[in-house]
């Protein structure tokens, strides 16, 4: 069974320019999450799609990100325009059910905004 | 509010020596507690979790964690490393269907 998987694995993009992640969850999976962290902080929750619906997005930074998962299978995240804080690495999980389910990461990736 | 403490940010220890990670929580309501781990370049692993019953809970690669309620701490321990578990380690807390991570706790085993 593959796992979740995540491209690009690394972006190296200059302030102001538009970059856009993607997220494939393990198959079945309805439930998808977003996280990132900074560098020597904590991961932290950014949304989560339930299907193809938006059930938390309440970890969002701001409105430079949109999150959408057409058909309710994979997902992208976007960040436009880009900023030198949005620099981290960005997490997908999935998982089958929601609570007290183990979510399943993808590897994640790796965004630094020069 | 809920939030998880990881006090450790770097262990070191040497190989076949026992180790323990500290974790500590904060939350008004009843949690679900988590360990994941992180290998280079991979995405994170659930090494064990805690729902309910008994409060020591065993995960694989021979880690284990104990949840004590009394003093919010979940800590994970293994009784001898491997250089194999040279890896970067986070404590999670679930509520509300939320995941709330600790800031990591990076072991490096000492060959």
């Amino acid at each position: 069974e593959a796992g979740v998987t995540q491209f690009p694995s690394h972006s190296v993009i200059e302030k102001g320019q538009t970059v856009t992640l993607r997220c494939d969850p393990i198959s079945g999976h309805d439930n998808l999450y977003w996280y990132r962290r900074v560098m020597g902080k904590e991961i932290k929750f950014l949304l989560h799609f339930v299907k193809e619906s938006k059930q938390d997005e309440s970890g969002m930074p701001n409105n430079r990100f949109l999150a959408e998962r057409t058909g309710g299978t994979y997902s992208t995240l976007k960040v436009q325009p880009a900023e030198l804080e949005d620099s981290g690495v960005y997490f997908c999980a999935s998982s089958q059910a929601v609570a007290s389910e183990t979510q399943y990461f993808g590897p994640g990736t790796r965004l630094l905004v020069l | 509010a809920q939030s998880v403490t990881q006090l450790d940010s770097q262990v070191p220890v040497f190989e076949e020596a026992p180790v323990e990670l500290r974790c500590n929580y904060s939350s008004s309501v009843s949690v679900y507690l988590f360990w994941y781990v992180q290998y280079p370049n991979q995405g994170l692993q659930l090494l064990l979790k805690y729902l309910s019953g008994s409060t020591l809970v065993k995960g694989i690669n021979g880690f284990e964690a104990e949840f004590n309620k009394s003093q919010t701490s979940f800590h994970l321990r293994k009784p001898s490393v491997h250089i194999s578990d040279t890896a970067e380690y986070f404590c999670a807390l679930e509520t509300g269907n939320q995941f709330y991570f600790g800031t990591g706790t990076s072991l490096t085993v000492i060959p």
